[in-house]
């Protein structure tokens, strides 16, 4: 079966420091990738995506994510970490082909600043 | 650009009653919408997607004469839940899909807190 995981349920960095947020996905063919920020009480913000092409992307907000096959990951990175980052990160993902556009979502992480 | 708004942002209703929530893409036409409804703590749900002229194709255990949609224009598709119950209270979050830049992605509205009493 098609799914999307986010095996941290909540990370806790301190401000300043670096953070990898991970997600693997397992799908029949590289699916289309995305990452989404919400903050409490709001809707997702798109931070990046990846649908082909270079598999190192740049987002908003300074953070980038990089795609790997043969692992089937697409892991979220910031090299320092500001306070305002603290939201919940979902990791998604469209099937390339058919699948009607439809986003599966995975569990979330849970990220915490530390000041 | 690619802003998509929800209207409104709470709403407060007594049971039996019903209540419509507006989504809006303000500066790109999306041919589909999708509607999804979000618990405490937890990931969202895709309850149907919408799609412009033609009825909405509902996910699995999702009653469409429970959940109303509506997709009258490129930009604006509507949810109306009848007869609410404390039950149905939620977050519903929609989301748009940007198909003319040619990058198939899906932007997303504010949300709407949905109480029942």
């Amino acid at each position: 079966a098609q799914s999307v995981t986010q095996p941290d349920i909540h990370i806790t960095v301190s401000e300043g420091a670096s953070l990898e947020l991970r997600c693997n996905y397992s799908y029949g063919a590289t699916p289309y990738l995305f990452w989404y920020v919400q903050s409490p009480g709001q809707g997702l913000q798109l931070l990046l995506k990846y649908f082909s092409g270079d598999t190192l992307v740049q987002g908003i907000k300074g953070f980038e994510a990089e795609f790997k096959r043969s692992q089937s990951s697409f892991n979220l990175r910031k090299p320092s970490v500001h306070w305002s980052d603290a939201a919940e990160y979902f990791c998604a993902v469209v099937p390339s082909t058919g699948g009607g556009n439809k986003l599966t979502f995975g569990t979330g992480t849970q990220l915490k600043v530390e000041l | 650009g690619a802003v998509v708004s929800q209207h409104p942002s709470r709403v407060i209703c007594k049971s039996g009653t019903s209540v419509k929530i507006e989504c809006r893409s303000l500066d790109f036409q999306a041919t589909t919408m999708f509607w999804y409804r979000q618990f405490p703590k937890q990931s969202l749900m895709l309850m149907a997607t919408s799609n412009e002229g033609s009825k909405a194709t509902y996910e699995q255990g999702v009653e469409k004469d429970k959940f109303l949609i509506n997709h009258a224009s490129l930009t604006l598709s509507t949810l109306t839940v009848t007869s609410a119950h404390p039950e149905d209270s939620s977050f519903y979050i929609c989301s748009a899909r940007d198909s003319g830049s040619g990058t198939d992605t899906q932007y997303f509205g504010p949300g709407t807190r949905l109480t029942v009493l």
